[in-house]
Formats: C-alpha cells, structure tokens, sequence
C-alpha cells in the first residue's frame, strides 16, 4: 500500500520564476492538503482540495494556487517566486472531511535564490 | 497563524526518562492530534484526541486534554534514542477543515 508521494525532493529556484510540485495520496484517500513549513516552524495551511475543487484557504496571497485531478492526485503552483518562499512543502491526504488523522508526503525542499 | 504553542521549545534527556511535552491552543476545537517529524521530513501520526476525551494511551504515549483550559500534554515513557524529533500538537477550528500547527518541541534523547 503506497503512501503519500511527492515529487520532486528538492528543487532549487530563482526569484521571479515559477514552481509545480507534485503529490499522490495514500490509495483510498480523496482530499489533499498542502503545508508549508519555515525552518524551525510548524507547517502552514495553504490549501485543501476535494472532488477536484479548493474547499478551504488558508492564509496565502493568489500566487499560490493549486489542481486536483480526477485520480485525486495534486499540484501546488507558485509563481513570481520570492525568496520567502524558501520552505518544505508537505502534502497530506486524508479521507473526506480531512479533520481525522492526515498522511504526510516526505515533502519537497524548494530554495528560492 | 500558529494555533498552538508547544512547550517547552526543546528537550533534552536521558534514554529510559520520561518525555512531557504541552500544547496549548486558542479556539474551540473538534479534535487535537500529535505529529513526530524526524530531521525536517514529513509528519507522522501519533495519536488523535477527540474534544469529549481526556486521556488517550497508544504504547508508550500517553495524550491528555483538557479543553476548560485549552490545553494539551503528550508523555513518552521510557524514551529510546530513536525518539529523537520534533513533536507538534494541531488542532482544528470549529468547522473547518484545516489543521493548524504549534511551532513544535524539539525532543534529543542521549544514549
């Protein structure tokens, strides 16, 4: 039973360019989440995605915006990238309401530069 | 915004000693749960209290919950090496469906 996937590990980026990353839940799960995490902090909502549509925000400017295809699988995209973006980005799926326990992707380390 | 806040933000001790960690968070919540992250990797699931909860075991942890006080604290019994992590508390807002993080503890275990 494969887990969550997230690819790639580690992307190194200039400012001013622009970042997909990739995940796949844990098979049977439906909802994705996607965190971003400062070194030395706790992960940050950025957003959640069920039945192909972003159903909660969190508190990220619209350069940040995101996909869910019909196999539940997901992007997170960046754009005009800053160098406060420099963060692990984790991926969580979950079953439906997502409020029950999450499964976490490795994440991918993004440097901006 | 961080939802909980860990205490203490480090913890260093001795393998076989007991390990308490506490969280505490602002707003009216449906469950609290307990990640471990190794070396800046991705979260794993420890243990999930719900609101109506006070105490919860899993093996060597122990969770309690007290929501008079919005508090929260994890105990790891007879800490191994491989305890060795970070440990955060999140929660999730009354009707919503995001998971809100503490800034973690930074637990070392010494052999």
């Amino acid at each position: 039973d494969a887990g969550v996937t997230q690819s790639p590990t580690h992307l190194i980026k200039t400012r001013g360019q622009q970042v997909t990353l990739r995940c796949s839940p844990k098979s049977g799960h439906d909802t994705v989440s996607w965190y971003q995490q400062a070194l030395g902090q706790g992960p940050q909502f950025i957003f959640q995605y069920y039945e192909e549509e972003e159903r909660q925000r969190g508190n990220f400017p619209d350069r940040f915006s995101g996909h869910q295809f019909p196999n539940y699988s997901s992007e997170l995209n960046v754009n005009a990238l800053l160098l406060g973006d420099s963060a692990l980005y984790l991926c969580a799926s979950s079953y439906r309401t997502g409020l029950m326990e999450q499964y976490f992707g490795p994440g991918t380390r993004l440097t901006v530069t | 915004s961080q939802q909980g806040e860990e205490d203490p933000q480090a913890l260093s001790i001795q393998e076989g000693e007991n390990a308490t960690m506490n969280c505490s968070y602002k707003t009216s919540i449906n469950n609290l749960q307990w990640y471990r992250q190794n070396s800046g990797r991705g979260l794993v699931h420890l243990i999930l209290i719900r609101s109506n909860e006070r105490e919860k075991h899993s093996g060597r942890l122990r969770v309690t919950l007290d929501t008079s006080k919005k508090s929260s604290s994890l105990l790891i019994t007879a800490s191994r090496a491989a305890d060795t992590a970070s440990y955060f508390c999140a929660t999730d807002e009354d009707s919503s469906y995001k998971l809100i993080f503490g800034s973690g503890t930074r637990l070392l275990v010494r052999p």
